[in-house]
This record gives C-alpha cells, sequence and structure tokens, in this order.
C-alpha cells in the first residue's frame, strides 16, 4: 500500500526565504506526482505535475524535482512571501487513477 | 479558466438522513473523483468514475454511497444513512486520461456536517 510522508508538518518563515518542501513514497510504481496548495476552508489547487519519465518542473518561483530511485520529491520555493501562506501538499498518482496524498506542511511565511 | 464547482458549500444533516452532493465538472474533463478529508486528517480517495461507470474505488467507498451522473453536466455522490463519521470536506476532481500528463482538478469542496 502506497504510503506518502511530508516533512516538515509545520514550517514558518521569514519573507524573503527560500524554503523546500519534502515528501516521500514507499511504491515506486508511479504515474505522476502533483504538488497542491490548499488555503484554510478551501480546495485544493494543482501547482506542478511531474510525469515519472521526468526530473522536474518549474512555474515561476516554484520548483519541484521527483527522484524515483529513493522515493523522494522536493518542492523549492523561491524569495517566499506572506501570500505563499498555506497548506501544501503532495499526492501520487499510482494506479491511474487515484492520487494519495501526504498529510501536508502547513507554511506560514512572515513579513 | 474553468473549474470544478461544488454545491453546496456547506450542507448540515441530521443522523440517518441520505445527502446528495453536487458536483459540476470542467466540460471537456471525462474523468471524475470523489475525495474527502476529515478534518485535520489526509485527504483520501473515494471513487474514480468514467464512461458512467466506476473504474476505483476505495475500502471506504461501501454500499453506503454512491455516485451518478445524471446528465451531461452534473456529477453526483449520494450518502445513504448517514452516521457521524461521515462529517468531511468532500471534494470532486475531474480529469483528462489518467497516467497523462494531465493533472486532477479539484472543486472547493463541500463541508458537511452531520449532527
Amino acid at each position: 500500500k502506497q504510503e506518502v510522508t511530508q516533512i516538515p508538518a509545520a514550517l514558518s518563515v521569514p519573507e524573503g526565504e527560500n524554503l523546500v518542501l519534502n515528501c516521500s513514497f514507499t511504491d515506486s510504481a508511479i504515474y505522476n506526482l502533483q504538488w497542491f496548495r490548499q488555503d484554510p476552508g478551501k480546495g485544493l489547487t494543482s501547482l506542478l505535475l511531474i510525469q515519472s519519465s521526468q526530473r522536474e518542473q518549474t512555474s515561476g518561483r516554484l520548483n519541484a524535482s521527483l527522484d524515483k530511485s529513493s522515493g523522494r520529491s522536493t518542492l523549492y520555493i523561491a524569495a517566499s512571501q506572506p501570500g505563499d501562506s498555506a497548506t501544501y501538499l503532495c499526492a501520487w498518482e499510482t494506479s491511474g487513477s487515484r492520487l494519495t496524498f501526504g498529510e501536508g506542511t502547513q507554511l506560514t511565511v512572515n513579513p | 479558466e474553468p473549474e470544478v464547482t461544488q454545491t453546496p458549500s456547506h450542507q448540515v444533516t441530521q443522523m440517518g438522513q441520505e445527502v446528495i452532493l453536487r458536483c459540476v465538472p470542467i466540460s471537456n474533463h471525462l474523468y471524475f473523483y470523489w475525495y474527502r478529508q476529515i478534518l485535520g486528517q489526509k485527504v483520501e480517495f473515494l471513487v474514480s468514475f468514467y464512461n458512467n461507470e466506476i473504474s476505483e474505488k476505495s475500502e471506504i467507498f461501501d454500499d453506503q454511497f454512491s455516485v451518478e451522473r445524471p446528465d451531461g453536466s452534473n456529477f453526483t455522490l449520494k450518502i445513504r444513512s448517514t452516521k457521524l463519521e461521515d462529517s468531511a470536506m468532500y471534494f470532486c476532481a475531474s480529469s483528462r486520461p489518467p497516467g497523462s500528463n494531465q493533472p486532477q482538478h479539484f472543486g472547493d469542496g463541500t463541508r458537511l456536517s452531520i449532527l
């Protein structure tokens, strides 16, 4: 059974700092990895999707990497801003349909 | 940009009653999903749906649950005989074919409160 772990559970940083969120998984038979953002009481906003054949994806200040051999993905956020404060979730698509989610990292960027 | 829309945003129901949660997926998507998130816990997969039938379901999705695409635009989740532990946020998602490079797009969710 696929297990997804995210570290740290919570992170508080000053504005402008670069930061890395970590996600690890137990089953290397994946199709895609998605990173999401969730604001309090809201739905999930897809940030980046990495296919299993890819190593990384970039969108603006966000960069996500994938290392299947070690069972890890990282989300790098450059020059963090208070508006980046949210919970960040990673999710693996393994069976070609379902997404298996981690518990998330709650990020607070302080002005 | 097209969105997945869910109604209602909040549903309060007495235990034992039936509820129907509604979703309008993105119009050119053919794969539909329901997930739930109990307060303070992970987002959990419930069911995926394609071509008018369930393609995959989790162990959570028992006989209490059913899904339907009653017309060309709506996708519904019915929960019969609700229990206190059904209280959660329920998210609908849609996508193009899974296993491709297309992400699943999520709605804002329905908060279901069982009293």
